[in-house]
């Protein structure tokens, strides 16, 4: 089944600690893009990347990093520099680059909470 | 003020029952506009995706856009207990730009 993988379901980060979120598509979309969703507030975009080996900051890239090394690949790493990290990640997909026709489909997304 | 709002709810109907949702927004460039259905601890799953102004049925599903008045429903036919879920409105602008997401609307169908 085609579709979007994100790993692990939940996990805990400590303090001073950066941790590495997997998203994996098999989609053979262009696009790919990370979210942070907090309770009654709308989905904020961290990073995008419209093509392999490219990526552009969202709205709050700071504290977090991402890497575009494969088309079906794009983790994103919470760095200790974010300090209110505990939220939910999600991971989204869209084909031919991005281009506006293209809806965005999700994974089920990453728990993350501070211990 | 938020681009896109969205009245969070609850929203509680009971079961056969319409629900409507809306968002209104401000950006009258936006041409692209989504609902998505979320269930807890889920990912958002498309449910419609309209062009412009008009509307699109799908099923028990229909989305209406109207840009005069930068707003956007989504109605829910025959609601059943599966339809609980919280719903998402999306939009984006013509050329190729961010999504803007509503907060979203906590829909809860009782039996």
């Amino acid at each position: 089944d085609g579709g979007i993988t994100q790993s692990p379901k939940y996990l805990f980060r400590k303090e001073g600690q950066n941790v590495t979120l997997s998203c994996e598509q098999n989609l053979n979309h262009d696009a790919m893009y990370w979210y942070r969703q907090d309770p009654g507030q709308g989905l904020r975009l961290i990073y995008y990347s419209q093509i392999v080996n490219d990526f552009q900051k969202g709205d709050i890239a700071e504290g977090y990093s991402v890497s575009r090394e494969k088309k079906e690949s794009f983790p994103l790493t919470v760095t200790s520099a974010q300090k209110n990290p505990t939220a939910f990640y999600l991971c989204a997909s869209s084909g031919d680059r991005g281009l506006s026709n293209q809806p965005q489909h999700f994974g089920d997304g990453t728990r993350l909470s501070i211990l | 003020q938020k681009e896109v709002e969205q009245d969070p709810g609850p929203l509680s109907v009971p079961e056969g029952a319409i629900v409507s949702l809306n968002c209104t927004y401000s950006n009258s460039a936006f041409q692209y506009f989504m609902w998505y259905r979320q269930y807890s601890r889920k990912g958002p799953e498309l449910l419609m995706y309209t062009y412009s102004s008009g509307n699109k049925e799908d099923g028990r599903f229909t989305a209406q856009v109207d840009k005069s008045s930068k707003y956007i429903s989504l109605f829910i036919r025959d609601s059943q207990p599966s339809d609980s879920a919280t719903y998402l409105c999306a939009m984006r602008p013509d050329s190729w730009g961010k999504l803007q997401f509503g907060a979203g609307t906590q829909v809860v169908v009782t039996p």
